[in-house]
């Protein structure tokens, strides 16, 4: 079964860049997207199709892939960034997959 | 706006059925698919299946195939997901997810979920 595979937990200081990063074999063909979770709150697009932000997510939020990785930059986090962050994309057969997630702390 | 809204909070018993549901508006219901996932107690999300509302095309994660019900009722826009003896082990939180998807002829199938609906959380417990 195809897997992504994410580091468990990152942490900054408030206005500090933080990365977080998303490795899967299929992300050289598929595009990469990312999901943020707040504590008791439903998960919200803040990247799409690698680096892509909807409307409504800071610049600060940003994307990017190369081969095997993609990775979710925040440049100047600050403290409501505070969240779980979940990659996700697809297989060759267009099957979904998430991320274990990521704890990102902003202290 | 494009909104997914759940149902309430279920407290149930082990063996006992339960249908929750997802309704959508702000958006032409029947052509996008809707994705359930789970999310037990602290533990990351887990894509469960799929529903075409249009026609009621289903598909399911090979993980919760026999295990769940995905089901739609287009008159009314709302999917639903259903157990038929519910186990402790599928206490979680359940969230419906309105799926975007395109065909890219160098990538194929793209698709991803958003937006989110607000969650039901299910607690299985004797």
């Amino acid at each position: 079964s195809y897997e992504l595979t994410q580091p468990p937990s990152v942490s900054v200081s408030p206005g500090q860049t933080a990365r977080i990063t998303c490795s899967g074999d299929a992300l050289p063909k598929k595009y990469a997207y990312w999901y943020q979770q707040k504590s008791g709150q439903a998960p919200v697009l803040v990247i799409y199709e690698d680096s892509k932000r909807p409307s409504g997510i800071p610049e600060r939020f940003s994307g990017s892939s190369s081969g095997t990785m993609a990775t979710l930059t925040i440049s100047g986090a600050q403290v409501e960034d505070e969240a779980d962050y979940y990659c996700y994309s697809t297989d060759s057969s267009g099957n979904h997959f998430f991320g274990g997630g990521t704890k990102l702390t902003v202290l | 706006e494009v909104q997914l809204v759940q149902s309430g909070a279920e407290v149930k018993k082990p063996g006992e059925s339960l249908k929750i549901s997802c309704k959508g508006s702000g958006y032409s219901f029947t052509s996008y698919w809707i994705g359930w996932v789970r999310q037990m107690p602290g533990k990351g999300l887990e894509w469960m299946g799929i529903i075409y509302p249009g026609d009621s095309d289903t598909r399911y994660s090979p993980s919760f195939q026999g295990q769940v019900t995905i089901s739609a009722d287009k008159s009314i826009s709302t999917a639903y997901l259903q157990w038929s003896s519910l186990k402790a082990s599928d206490t979680a939180m359940y969230y419906c997810a309105r799926r975007i998807n395109y065909y890219d002829s160098s990538l194929g199938p793209i698709n991803w979920f958003d937006p989110w609906g607000q969650g039901t959380l299910v607690t299985v417990s004797s």
